[in-house]
């Protein structure tokens, strides 16, 4: 069965510090990533999307992310990040022939202090 | 404003009472989705429905059941048989049809099983 993994749980960082937060899905074929965040108190909404052409795709916020596929990863990158990025944030991947579900990673809560 | 609406925000049952969570969109969108969040799990599929009068199980639809009468209704009834109902519940929907959807979320029911 198709799965993410995103192995940080929990980031803690400091304003202005750099952000990476790894993605990794286990299928072969073709697939579209997501990325989507949870702000405290907020809705689930899509931070950004790569279906194909260039693998580094740029999302609201400053945040990017590039698709590696040799490595099966859809890594999260932030420059330098803010007190307001605190929030949760999901990978998630869906296979692009027919109907498939999208499988949600299990999600990185990021604590950014001021 | 377009968007999908879930009522009650919070929820309160006493074990053994089944209890029905409202997922309203108006989005004109086709496909809608439940999914249950718990701490570390991500989010996991209970139950999708591509178009009205069809619906099909997700990964954990054991203890749950469903209903799609209406295009922009999605009702979840949580039943004394799921043996862990607490949790966070989100609800959404996309146009359907496609694996390069955006999924578009609503803002949760937290039911606390007491």
């Amino acid at each position: 069965a198709q799965s993410v993994s995103q192995h940080n749980h929990h980031v803690i960082l400091s304003e202005a510090a750099s952000l990476e937060l790894g993605c990794n899905y286990s299928y072969g074929g073709t697939v579209n990533l997501f990325w989507y965040v949870q702000y405290p108190g907020q809705h689930l909404q899509l931070l950004l999307k790569y279906f194909s052409g260039d693998p580094l795709v740029k999302g609201i916020k400053g945040f990017e992310a590039e698709f590696i596929k040799s490595k099966f990863s859809f890594n999260l990158r932030k420059p330098s990040v803010q007190w307001s990025d605190t929030a949760e944030y999901f990978c998630a991947v869906i296979r692009n022939t027919g109907f498939q579900k999208l499988v949600f990673g299990t999600g990185t809560r990021l604590l950014v202090s001021p | 404003d377009g968007g999908i609406t879930q009522s009650p925000k919070y929820l309160f049952r006493k074990e053994g009472q089944n209890v029905t969570l409202s997922c309203e969109q108006n989005l004109n969108h086709d496909a809608m989705y439940w999914y249950r969040q718990d701490p570390g799990q991500g989010l996991r599929l209970i139950y999708y429905s591509q178009i009205v009068n069809d619906f099909q199980k997700g990964d954990i639809a054991e203890g749950y059941s469903v209903s799609r009468e209406k295009k922009e209704s999605f009702p979840l009834t949580v039943t004394s048989a799921q043996k862990n109902p607490t949790a966070f519940y989100l609800c959404a929907s996309d146009p359907g049809g496609s694996s390069y959807n955006e999924q578009f979320f609503g803002p949760g029911t937290r039911l606390t099983v007491l």
